[in-house]
């Protein structure tokens, strides 16, 4: 089984749309999770840390459910900007050390 | 800013050769980490050093060698490529415990 699961997508929404993502984690003892952005054949950027009380950057909101084992990332007012690839990230091991990475959700915003 | 630098940013190899990857962190980072991505999958960890001095392996480790320098320089050695380690390569490096990873911009490897 995998570490970390998602839907790869894609997801094509209007500009100005909400989105939502989600992101399922099998190890009930994962300690931080992370959302990051990808543009195509970059870095990784880190979007936003997931809190356990759920947490907002502007447009973004994250949220944690460990009863259920995932995490979400929720896209309002969706912007052309937008348009790219969101991994999720999950850390866990005795050193906090270990990281699975998601596949990636890929979205386009079309105007 | 430079933050995470990684060199070289291209590299192609025939099978057989032997490379390493370089890796610098400006940032006063304890920890330091190698990944890989592969088309259309999400990044795989090769090794981490949570400290100067110590290593891991992580998911996919077989085929590399990793040498923490100092508390800066996180190397990743390939000591025999092979056409399966073609892929990008990146680097991150992170403050401490629950905090988040910087990565530099990659290195793309080609094995012929």
């Amino acid at each position: 089984r995998k570490e970390v699961e998602q839907d790869p997508g894609p997801f094509n929404v209007p500009e100005g749309a909400t989105v939502a993502f989600n992101c399922t984690y099998s190890n009930s003892a994962s300690q931080s999770f992370f959302w990051y952005r990808q543009d195509c054949r970059k870095e990784p950027k880190l979007l936003m840390s997931v809190y356990s009380s759920g947490n907002e950057d502007g447009r973004f909101t994250a949220q944690l459910n460990r009863a259920s084992q995932y995490i979400s990332l929720l896209i309002r007012d969706s912007k052309l900007s937008d348009s790219a690839t969101y991994p999720c990230v999950v850390n866990t091991g005795d050193t906090g050390n270990q990281f699975y990475f998601g596949t990636g959700t890929s979205l386009t915003v079309i105007p | 800013n430079a933050g995470v630098t990684q060199t070289p940013k291209f590299q192609v190899l025939k099978t057989g050769q032997s490379m390493t990857l370089q890796c610098a962190q400006d940032m006063n980072h304890n920890s330091m980490y190698w990944y890989r991505q592969d088309p259309g999958m999400g990044l795989r960890l090769i090794y981490y050093s949570a400290s100067e001095g110590t290593t891991d392996k992580g998911e996919v480790p077989n085929g590399y060698n990793v040498s923490r320098l100092n508390k800066r320089e996180f190397s990743l050695r390939l000591e025999s490529a092979a056409p399966s380690q073609t892929s990008v390569y990146f680097c991150a490096s992170r403050t401490g415990y629950n905090q988040p990873q910087h990565f530099g911009d990659g290195t793309r490897l080609s094995i012929l």
